[in-house]
């Protein structure tokens, strides 16, 4: 158990829609990675937050977007979604040395 | 850039039998090594993690890792498999650098039979 927590568990969107997901944490991890876990593959990274402004991007467009705030809590957004963007999106909180991993939002585009 | 590769996509293995994982990286400075392990329809575990000192690492649930910076490599070992241990298991590659994002393998599916 990470405390690590995402919301929701699942989600189904149809093409050109947005959706966001959520991810928070009982302890105050000051930083939060967002990747993407297509079925089959290993997570990619989309990006990182650390005190509210962000710390890096991996090769994901813009329409993939995010906020963390003071609390520390996340939310990733994802405008215009496609059919490639099913995948189970996995959020880690801390940096450094750990990084604990959430249960993920599986969301599927139809 | 930091990449790592799985070797082996599928792994079966008997109970009670050893296992081992290889995994490669590519990074040209000093990596931090992790693997995780994901059940199925879950999140992420850390089993254990490399980032300076002792290159024979122990994680939980008895598993073991080496890193080898000579093969640039970090394979993970068990010596005798549970059956509770089929999952699929992901090496990760980060660095203080940048700013420990992190790089995953494809992963490995391990599967124990009776």
């Amino acid at each position: 158990e990470t405390g690590v927590t995402q919301s929701p568990t699942h989600l189904i969107k149809t093409r050109g829609q947005q959706v966001t997901l959520r991810c928070s944490s009982q302890s105050g991890h000051n930083t939060v990675s967002w990747y993407q876990q297509a079925l089959g593959q290993g997570p990619q990274f989309i990006f990182q937050y650390y005190r509210e402004e962000e710390n890096g991007r991996g090769n994901f467009p813009p329409r993939f977007s995010g906020l963390q705030f003071p609390n520390y809590s996340s939310e990733l957004n994802v405008n215009a979604l496609e059919l490639d963007d099913s995948a189970l999106y996995l959020c880690a909180m801390g940096g450094s040395y750990e990084q604990y991993f959430g249960p993920g939002t599986r969301l599927t585009v139809t | 850039a930091q990449s790592v590769t799985q070797p082996d996509i599928h792994i079966t293995v008997s109970e009670g039998a050893s296992l081992e994982l290889r995994c490669n990286y590519s990074y040209g400075a000093t990596p931090y090594l992790f693997w995780y392990v994901q059940s199925p329809g879950q999140g992420l575990q850390l089993l254990l993690k490399y980032f300076s000192g002792d290159t024979l690492v122990q994680g939980i649930k008895g598993f073991e890792a080496e890193f080898k910076r000579s093969q640039s490599s970090f394979n993970l070992r068990k010596p005798s498999v549970h059956w509770s241990d089929a999952a699929e298991y992901f090496c990760a590659v980060g660095s203080r650098s940048n700013d420990y994002k992190l790089s995953f393998g494809a992963g490995t599916t391990v599967t124990v039979r009776a």
